[in-house]
């Protein structure tokens, strides 16, 4: 009955691998988010998938971030060459579909740590 | 831009006491302005949203929050805290579709 969920919880990992984190949404949403918490700090926006259309992925921070949707499923984010900066909780939500107004509904993040 | 600044990383109340988060916020348009729960170890929960429907807005575990347009606020309040109430907070406004938060303010509740 799920809820969003996102593997894994934890992650550490050394400086310069690249990490892969999974998002599973709310089955039946068409919307898709990423978000960025770091330490004693607000969400930052990263992506977001809309059904079929073309991500928005003005929030990534650099190249080193990308992210795939496959149909309306799962979404996987990847950081490639990790950064200690890059350390951070990663949030993923889902909405029915992308309208202004509509609930998100949060997953329960995944932890990383760069080394 | 729209953008929404919550004032006070830590507010901290008495058991029974009101509790009252601020949180205003800057848009160009009639915003979407949300109030989000998170505590420790797990995702964001939503506590309620203003849609232009109602000025007050009433959401889960006896919260609610004004929408003042002539202040640009949207404060959270509730008339007794309970200890379960300790968490993190945070308001966002919906720029197009992306939530736009703020920094966030941690509740504590002493007993």
């Amino acid at each position: 009955g799920a809820g969003v969920s996102q593997s894994p919880s934890n992650k550490v990992t050394e400086k310069g691998k690249d990490v892969e984190l999974r998002c599973d949404p709310i089955s039946g949403h068409t919307a898709l988010y990423w978000y960025r918490q770091r330490l004693g700090q607000g969400l930052e926006f990263l992506i977001y998938f809309q059904g079929n259309s073309a991500p928005d992925k003005s929030g990534l921070p650099s190249d080193r971030f990308s992210a795939e949707r496959t149909g309306e499923s799962v979404s996987t984010l990847t950081i490639q060459r990790t950064q200690q900066e890059d350390s951070a909780v990663y949030l993923c939500a889902s909405s029915f579909t992308g309208t202004q107004g509509n609930e998100q509904f949060f997953g329960p993040g995944t932890r990383l740590t760069v080394l | 831009a729209q953008s929404v600044t919550q004032l006070g990383s830590h507010v901290s109340v008495s058991e029974g006491a009101l509790v009252l988060l601020r949180c205003n916020y800057s848009s160009s348009v009639p915003p979407y302005l949300f109030w989000y729960v998170q505590y420790p170890n797990q995702g964001l929960q939503l506590l309620l949203k203003y849609t232009s429907a109602a000025t007050l807005v009433k959401g889960i575990n006896g919260f609610e929050a004004e929408f003042k347009k002539s202040e640009t606020s949207f404060h959270l309040t509730k008339p007794s805290a309970h200890m379960s109430d300790a968490a993190e907070y945070f308001c966002a406004v919906d720029s197009s579709y992306k939530l736009i938060f703020g920094s966030g303010t941690r509740l504590l509740v002493r007993p």
